[in-house]
């Protein structure tokens, strides 16, 4: 079974350009989490989704990220335009359902530079 | 937000020794606690988990201990391999179902 897909898994852009970040979760997992991990550090909730609803985005900085799940499986996060500060690693994950006790499992995570 | 910490950012181990990871969480209410590995550039990794009605979990290598009481759960693993060198980190699922993460600790293993 495939595990949580992410691409890009690198991308270098410019300041103030745009750029967006694609997941595919684990088949039949109704919780996604997007994280954001800077070097050295724990991931960092951005926004959680039970199948195509935000349930937790409070940690979004919504005047320049926003996320979607359309039909509640894929998902995208985009940042416009983007800063040098949002340089980091992007982690997507899954989980059959947040309410249950069981592990979140993570992508490989899209390694974000902005120059 | 809630606070997931750990005492120690780095620990060297030889390779055979056992190896001791320690984290402190700050929310009593707290009901579910994971330990994840990261390897680097790579996602974490689930490695074992603990549900507050337990004081001790093992699986294959790896012993998690939590204590309740003075919220905080450590990470044993036996005879540490060169593989096991990684970053560490504690998770704790917090009332709103979102995980907390600490900051880790990087585990290196001497051959």
């Amino acid at each position: 079974e495939a595990g949580v897909v992410q691409s890009p898994r690198y991308k270098i852009i410019e300041k103030k350009q745009p750029v967006a970040f694609w997941c595919n979760p684990i088949s039949g997992h109704n919780t996604l989490y997007w994280y954001r991990q800077n070097l050295g550090q724990g991931p960092e909730l951005l926004i959680r989704y039970e199948n195509e609803e935000a349930v937790d985005d409070s940690q979004l900085p919504k005047d320049r990220f926003s996320a979607e799940r359309l039909k509640g499986v894929d998902s995208t996060l985009k940042i416009q335009p983007a800063e040098l500060g949002d340089s980091a690693v992007y982690l997507c994950a899954s989980s059959p359902r947040s309410l249950q006790d069981t592990e979140a499992f993570f992508g490989q995570g899209t390694r974000l530079t902005v120059v | 937000g809630e606070s997931v910490g750990l005492h120690l950012p780095t620990l060297s181990v030889q390779e055979g020794d056992n190896s001791i990871i320690n984290c402190a969480y700050s929310n009593s209410a707290s009901d579910y606690f994971i330990w994840y590995k990261q390897e680097s550039g790579k996602g974490p990794q689930f490695i074992i988990d603990i549900r507050s009605n337990m004081d001790k979990r093992q699986g294959q290598r790896v012993t998690v201990l939590l204590n309740k009481t003075v919220k905080h759960l450590s990470l044993q693993i036996a005879a540490t391999q060169p593989g096991d060198s990684a970053v560490y980190f504690c998770a704790e699922k917090g009332p709103a179902n979102q995980f907390y993460f600490g900051t880790g600790t990087s585990l290196t293993v001497i051959p």
